[in-house]
């Protein structure tokens, strides 16, 4: 099956650095859904994106909906350490019954 | 509280031998779905339902089966486990197929499956 392309794999921060990862298909979607996995539990959703260019925020937390529609980005200003875990990306397309297709996620890691 | 409940929460198993990994939510929702997630592949989405008696496959639905004779029951059933459905599943729920507004899907908590 199909697969967003996300990116990086991994990344090794400082406290207090800011964070950007993306994800990125060849296909279109129509909404874009950043989702957060701690250890040990499902997936909670930060954020959704539903039209072409929007930019959201919650808290620290920024996501954009990429203007061809092809594309959206997360952005983590100043990262502290409850931030660690994986993050994933999730598109959805109404035109294939409303399945969300997911990124293989971004696992952040912050140094001590 | 709202929770979607899996049970169990771990399991190991051997080949050929059926199992059932039950999944309840306590919100109403119409529609549920099954994934399992698999280091650098993110999460891969088994079967889904709509509502109560529709059912479809996802992206990777051999060696899987499912019902929804109830709203608020989605099992996920494995008839002939094999080694390769060593896995970490996830059951979610949300109160429509698209996520409008503020109405994400809802995640369980996670099955380890290890089929030996």
């Amino acid at each position: 099956g199909q697969q967003l392309n996300q990116s990086p794999q991994s990344m090794f921060i400082q406290e207090g650095e800011d964070v950007s990862m993306n994800c990125t298909s060849s296909s279109i979607f129509n909404t874009w859904l950043w989702y957060k996995q701690d250890p040990g539990e499902g997936p909670v959703l930060l954020i959704a994106l539903y039209k072409a260019g929007e930019l959201t925020s919650n808290g620290r937390l920024t996501a954009q909906f990429g203007i061809t529609r092809k594309d959206s980005f997360l952005n983590i200003s100043a990262s502290i350490p409850s931030d660690v875990g994986i993050y994933f990306c999730a598109g959805l397309r109404w035109d294939s019954n409303y399945q969300l297709i997911w990124g293989a996620g971004t696992k952040l890691i912050i140094k001590p | 509280e709202a929770q979607v409940t899996q049970n169990p929460r771990y399991l190991i198993t051997v080949t050929g031998k059926k199992l059932t990994v039950t999944c309840s939510q306590n919100m109403n929702h119409e529609y549920m779905s099954w994934y399992r997630q698999d280091p650098g592949l993110g999460l891969r989405q088994i079967y889904y339902s709509m509502n109560v008696e529709v059912t479809d496959k996802g992206d990777v639905p051999e060696g899987y089966k499912v019902s929804r004779k109830e709203k608020r029951n989605f099992p996920l059933i494995l008839e002939s486990p094999s080694p390769n459905q060593t896995s970490l599943y996830f059951c979610a729920s949300s109160p429509r197929p698209r996520v409008i507004g503020n109405q994400p899907q809802h995640f369980g908590d996670g099955t380890r499956l290890s089929i030996l």
